[in-house]
């Protein structure tokens, strides 16, 4: 597609069930972030994903939170038995590489999750 | 990893220029200078980057000092579909990454 997409777009979930959301990078982007953004916070990097080294999860808050990146391609980001702090938006952004030439980082439109 | 410092807030009047300023004093040789914009309940979208030139593009140039350590996001005609969130980010590497650690950003306000 033409840009990062992400679904779904919103998700209302039941505390202490699982929740999966998905991202498709752009076409040929090897690199894939996921970001989370609380309201009225800025931007908290959770993982980070390049080519078919292994991911950075510095950012992963606890052991809820797992991703995973199948062919390269589209990532998905699971939270267990989600909690009503979990609420937030879920943001993953794609580049080129990761490396040192200062690639443009393209983010989608995110997740609105909500638990209740 | 560089922070930055940017303004809570500005406004700027419909039509003029929007001069956002950002302080990275700490910026190291390999970092570049990134702004991105959030507007309410949209992803965030990519402005400009730069490493140590002046930087221009069909949204904004990007004016970075000789010693990097500050740098001004120049809107040149804003409207009020301007109105954002605009974050400055110094880009570090970890391990192999490079990512964008998100400050509290400035929110611009143009108004008619």
């Amino acid at each position: 597609g033409a840009g990062v997409s992400q679904s779904p777009s919103n998700k209302v979930t039941e505390k202490g069930k699982d929740v999966e959301l998905r991202c498709d990078p752009i076409s040929g982007h090897t690199a894939l972030y996921w970001y989370r953004q609380s309201l009225g916070q800025g931007l908290e990097f959770l993982i980070y994903f390049q080519g078919n080294s292994a991911p950075d999860k510095s950012g992963l808050p606890s052991d809820r939170f797992s991703a995973e990146r199948t062919g390269g391609s589209v990532s998905t980001l699971t939270i267990q038995r989600t909690q009503q702090e979990d609420s937030a938006v879920y943001l993953c952004a794609s580049s080129l590489a990761g490396g040192v030439r200062g690639n443009t980082i393209y983010f989608g439109e995110g997740s609105w999750l909500t638990v209740v | 990893d560089a922070k930055t410092t940017q303004p809570t807030s500005m406004d700027c009047a419909e039509g003029r220029a929007a001069n956002l300023p950002c302080n990275h004093s700490t910026i190291s040789g390999n970092e570049y200078v990134y702004w991105y914009r959030q507007i309410h309940s949209q992803g965030p979208q990519y402005i400009i980057h730069g490493l140590k030139n002046n930087e221009t593009n069909e949204m904004a140039s990007l004016i970075i000092t000789e010693d990097r350590k500050s740098s001004t996001l120049i809107l040149p005609h804003a409207t009020l579909r301007d109105t954002a969130v605009y974050y400055c980010i110094v880009s570090f590497l970890s391990g192999s990454a490079r990512q964008l650690t998100f400050g509290s950003g400035t929110q611009l306000t143009v108004l008619p």
